[in-house]
């Protein structure tokens, strides 16, 4: 079984300073991890993912995760903010067929 | 760029009416899925499709539910009765390859369910 946790229901952040999304996860089996975003009245767009080659994994809009096998985290951070990215974030952990999504995190940019 | 799209984007309609779902996926995909999220809670899966059958559901996909891919294009899900818990954003999703561990899902924008 399979299962992740986002650690943060809501993050709130000002315009230019760092963002940190917090998720852990559990698997059974070396597990495929994903981060999905959902703007208001949008899809779920891929905004990076890991599946066993490098840690530190790129993804769009200047966004980043970190795989850490010993502490079963993968959290998306993103230097510096910018209002557009004020959304739903998912961190979702996967084998084979089955992805189990985390609860989401909203977040939030003030000017 | 391809999209998976949804129609409709929102239907409301009353207990124990039939529904259905309509879905596009992308045109060289060859496996599709379907989601649901209730307001306020997580994302689940419901259901994945592949070679014209069923490949994996969850416990919520029970007799109520059912998908069709009838044409080589559309890809549906009908809920035969509704009830009020079905209430939920149902996503459709596709992909290339099995979805995880390579396969990225592309999802589509949603279709809002209201049940009254």
């Amino acid at each position: 079984a399979q299962s992740v946790t986002q650690l943060d229901s809501h993050v709130s952040v000002s315009e230019g300073t760092p963002v940190l999304l917090r998720c852990n996860y559990s698997s059974s089996y070396s597990p495929s991890l994903f981060w999905y975003v959902q703007h208001p009245n949008k899809g779920l767009q891929l905004l990076l993912k890991y599946t066993s080659a490098a840690t530190l994994v790129k993804g769009i809009n200047g966004f980043e995760a970190e795989f850490k096998k010993s502490e079963t985290s993968f959290h998306l951070t993103k230097p510096s903010a910018h209002m557009s990215d004020a959304a739903e974030y998912f961190c979702v952990v996967s084998n084979n067929n089955d992805m189990r999504f985390g609860a989401g995190t909203r977040l939030t940019v003030k000017p | 760029e391809p999209e998976v799209t949804q129609t409709p984007s929102h239907q409301v309609t009353q207990m124990g009416q039939e529904v259905i779902l309509r879905c596009v996926p992308i045109s060289n995909h060859l496996y599709f899925y379907w989601y649901r999220q209730i307001l306020g809670q997580k994302v689940e899966f419901l259901v994945s499709f592949y070679n014209n059958e069923i490949s994996e559901k969850s416990e919520i996909f029970d007799d109520q539910f059912s998908v069709e891919r009838p044409d080589g294009s559309n890809f549906t899900l009908k809920i035969r009765s509704t009830k009020l818990e079905d209430s939920a954003m149902y996503f459709c999703a596709s992909s290339e390859a099995p979805g995880g561990n390579t396969g990225e899902l592309f999802f589509g924008e949603g279709s809002r369910l209201t049940v009254l």
